[in-house]
C-alpha cells in the first residue's frame, strides 16, 4: 500500500544549528501537509503544498514539495527550543479519499 | 469553543468492556476524522466523514471497532470486547473538505 517515510526518525541539534526532516511518498501526491506535535501535545498543522516544485516559508521554516510530487523537506534555519517537537508529513491516499496517510515522523531536540 | 474538543481526556478500561469516545469538531467543519496513534508513530487513519456518512471506514482495524456521527456535528468512536492492543490516543480532528486538518486533544485509552 501507499507509504509515507520520514528521515531521519530522530534528530539533535544545539540551539543555533540547521536542522532538515524529508518526507518520501512511494506515489504521487495531490498536496503534502506538514504537522508538528509537541511533546505530550496533539499534531498542529503548519503548511500544505500543493504545486509541482513549491517553495514555502514562514519564518525561519522553509518547506519544499518535490518536482514529482513525491518527495517534500522542511528546513528550519537557527534552531530554537521552541521547536521541539515531532514533525509529520502526511500525503492523501491514493484514490481519491480525503484521508491522510503519515509519516512516522522526526523527533528533534534542541540543546540550549 | 474554537477548537476540536475530546472527551473523556483519558480512559482506563478492563479487557473486554465497550468505551465510548467523543468528539466536538470545528463549527461548520462538514468532515471528520479518527486517528489512532501508538507511541513513537504517526496517527494512523481509522475513519473519515463527510457529513453524517462515513466516507471512508477502510482504517477501522476490526468490527470491534464502530463510529457515528448522527447530526453530521459530533462523532462518537465505539469499540466493543476491548483488548490491550487497543491501547493508544485516540485522536479526532475536523477541516473544510481538502484541507488543513484540526486536531484535538485526544482520547488516551488504557486497556488493562
Amino acid at each position: 500500500g501507499q507509504q509515507v517515510m520520514q528521515i531521519p526518525q530522530y534528530q539533535h541539534v544545539q540551539e543555533g544549528e540547521d536542522f532538515t526532516t524529508y518526507c518520501n511518498s512511494s506515489t504521487t501526491l495531490s498536496n503534502i501537509q506538514w504537522y508538528k506535535q509537541r511533546p505530550g501535545g496533539h499534531p498542529v498543522f503548519l503548511i500544505q503544498l500543493v504545486k509541482s516544485g513549491e517553495v514555502k516559508k514562514q519564518k525561519r521554516l522553509t518547506f519544499q514539495f518535490g518536482e514529482a510530487k513525491k518527495n517534500s523537506s522542511l528546513h528550519i534555519t537557527a534552531t530554537q527550543t521552541t521547536d521541539v517537537g515531532t514533525y509529520f508529513c502526511a500525503g492523501p491516499r491514493r484514490g481519491g479519499s480525503e484521508k491522510l496517510v503519515f509519516g512516522k515522523g522526526t523527533k528533534l531536540t534542541v540543546n540550549p | 469553543g474554537a477548537g476540536v474538543s475530546q472527551t473523556p481526556s483519558n480512559k482506563v478500561t478492563e479487557k473486554g468492556k465497550y468505551v465510548e469516545l467523543r468528539c466536538d469538531p470545528i463549527s461548520g467543519h462538514t468532515a471528520l476524522y479518527w486517528y489512532r496513534q501508538s507511541l513513537g508513530q504517526g496517527p494512523e487513519f481509522l475513519i473519515y466523514f463527510q457529513g453524517t456518512g462515513a466516507a471512508d471506514d477502510s482504517g477501522l482495524p476490526n468490527d470491534r471497532f464502530f463510529a457515528v456521527r448522527p447530526e453530521g456535528s459530533v462523532s462518537t468512536l465505539k469499540i466493543q470486547r476491548t483488548e490491550r492492543g487497543d491501547s493508544a490516543v485516540y485522536l479526532c480532528a475536523s477541516s473544510r473538505t481538502g484541507g488543513a486538518e484540526f486536531f484535538g486533544p485526544g482520547t488516551r485509552l488504557t486497556v488493562l
